[in-house]
C-alpha cells in the first residue's frame, strides 16, 4: 500500500513556502521524509513517529496526524539547494514503503 | 566518511547474463534493504535483512536473489538480467527495521540491460 504524495510537481521562487502531503490507507506508525537530488542518493529529513515526537532536521518541519493518517511537510522561505524531489516512507516497524514522490524546482 | 558503499557504480548487462551487486556500511547497523527506482515509480523494495542472519522478500523480488554475508555486507544478485531490470538499484542501512533514526542510502548503481 503505497502512500499518495501531493503535489506531485510545484515549482516555487526564493522565499516562498511549499506544504508536501503524504497520505496511506493503513495505519501509521512512523512516517519518514527524504530528499533527493538529481543523480544521487535519497537523504533522510526527519521522522515522525506515533505519539508526536519528531526527530530530524532543523529549518524544514513537518506533522503528522494519526486520525487523518496523514503527514505533511512544511517548507518555509524556501532556498535554491531545497529543489530536489521529496519522498514519504511509512513504516509500522516494517521496511519503508515509499510514495511516488514531489519534485520541488526553486527558482530565483 | 561512514556510510553505505555500493560497487559497482555503472553496469551494462547483456540479456541473460548474471552479476552481483556489493553493498558493505560501517555505522554496525543491523537492518539492511535493497530498493530499486524507477521512474516515477519512486522506490520499491526488493529484498531486506532485518538482522544478521536473516532475509526476507520485498515487493519486487522476482529475478533477484540476496546474501547477507555477515553484518557490514549485503549483496544483490541477478541471475539471468531482463531488459526489465533496467534500473537504479540502492543499498541503505538502519539501526532496525522501523528505522528511528533514519535510512542511510548508497550512492546507487545504475544498470542497464540491453
Amino acid at each position: 500500500q503505497q502512500p499518495v504524495q501531493s503535489p506531485q510537481a510545484v515549482i516555487l521562487r526564493e522565499g516562498e513556502d511549499a506544504v508536501i502531503n503524504c497520505s496511506s490507507s493503513k495505519a501509521l506508525y512512523s512516517v519518514h521524509w527524504y530528499r533527493q537530488k538529481h543523480g544521487e542518493a535519497p537523504v533522510f529529513l526527519m521522522i515522525l513517529l506515533k505519539g508526536g515526537e519528531q526527530k530530524g532536521h532543523e529549518k524544514i518541519s513537518a506533522s503528522f496526524n494519526e486520525k487523518k493518517q496523514q503527514s505533511s511537510l512544511y517548507l518555509t522561505a524556501s532556498q535554491l539547494s531545497y529543489s530536489g524531489t521529496y519522498f514519504c516512507g511509512l513504516s509500522g516497524n516494517t521496511p519503508l514503503v515509499f510514495g511516488k514522490g514531489t519534485r520541488l524546482s526553486v527558482i530565483a | 566518511n561512514a556510510g553505505v558503499t555500493q560497487t559497482p557504480k555503472f553496469q551494462v548487462l547483456k540479456t541473460g547474463q548474471s552479476m552481483t551487486l556489493q553493498c558493505a556500511q560501517d555505522m554496525n547497523h543491523n537492518s539492511m534493504y535493497w530498493y530499486r527506482q524507477d521512474p516515477g515509480m519512486g522506490l520499491r523494495l526488493i529484498y531486506y535483512s532485518a538482522s544478521e542472519g536473516t532475509t526476507d522478500k520485498g515487493e519486487v523480488p522476482n529475478g533477484y536473489n540476496v546474501s547477507r554475508l555477515n553484518k557490514r555486507e549485503f549483496s544483490l544478485r541477478l541471475e539471468s538480467a531482463a531488459p526489465s531490470q533496467t534500473s537504479v538499484y540502492f543499498c541503505a542501512s538502519s539501526d532496525q527495521t522501523g528505522g528511528s533514526y533514519g535510512y542511510t542510502f548508497g550512492s546507487g548503481t545504475r544498470l542497464t540491460v540491453v
